[in-house]
């Protein structure tokens, strides 16, 4: 069965530029979350969706923002990029509202700003 | 707020050494996550353990939970160069005031093996 997708790869961006990050999760996963991971600062939780909903935001600024799809797929939003947002960011889908199954994540998207 | 604090931060084994990783927690832990990952990567599950006492074992991996729940250690038995990477623990912070995945990570520990 296929894993957590997450595109692009990689993507360069020029300071106050906006981007999108996709992710797929693993079929019949309703939750997604998704995380920051930076050297200085590691992972850090920036949202989670269920059902089309966001249920949790982390401690980030208005210019970070999702959404979940009837299907599951996440989008997550940056305007008004920054230097201090390079960094790889991470979804994870899980089954179910706790994550008693576990969290299953994607490769990243290493973005560069 | 809940902090996981892992020791060592980076670690240099020859092959075919024990090694030890730990997870201490500010709080009780009620779930914790073991994960690996290769630099720039994202995270390979490894183990989770929800109770007291409880140990798993997957090929030469082992993780343990405390008693108390507060500390969690992972062992890896006869270290081979495929072992090598970054080891993180998570836990969710709120598993009973409300239904919300979300996941604190220790800050990792960096495993080099050394053929």
């Amino acid at each position: 069965k296929a894993g957590v997708t997450q595109t692009p790869r990689y993507l360069i961006k020029t300071r106050g530029q906006q981007v999108t990050l996709s992710c797929s999760p693993i079929s019949g996963h309703r939750s997604v979350s998704w995380y920051q991971q930076t050297p200085g600062q590691g992972l850090q939780f920036l949202f989670e969706y269920f059902s089309e909903t966001q249920r949790n935001k982390g401690n980030f600024p208005g210019r970070f923002s999702g959404r979940q799809f009837s299907n599951s797929r996440s989008e997550m939003n940056v305007s008004t990029l920054e230097l201090g947002d390079s960094a790889l960011y991470l979804c994870a889908s899980s089954l179910d509202v706790r994550g008693l199954y576990g969290y299953t994540f994607g490769s990243g998207t290493r973005l560069t700003v | 707020s809940q902090e996981l604090e892992q020791s060592p931060q980076s670690l240099i084994v020859q092959e075919g050494k024990n090694l030890t990783i730990n997870c201490t927690s500010s709080k009780t832990l009620y779930g914790l996550y073991w994960y690996k990952q290769k630099y720039g990567e994202g995270l390979i599950f490894l183990m989770m353990l929800q109770k007291g006492g409880e140990e798993k074992s997957h090929e030469k991996i082992t993780a343990k939970l405390d008693e108390k729940k507060q500390q969690s250690s992972l062992h890896i038995t006869a270290s081979q160069p495929s072992h090598a990477g970054i080891y993180l623990c998570g836990a969710d912070p709120d598993p009973i005031g409300g239904a919300t995945n979300k996941l604190i990570f220790g800050t990792g520990t960096l495993l080099a093996v050394q053929p």
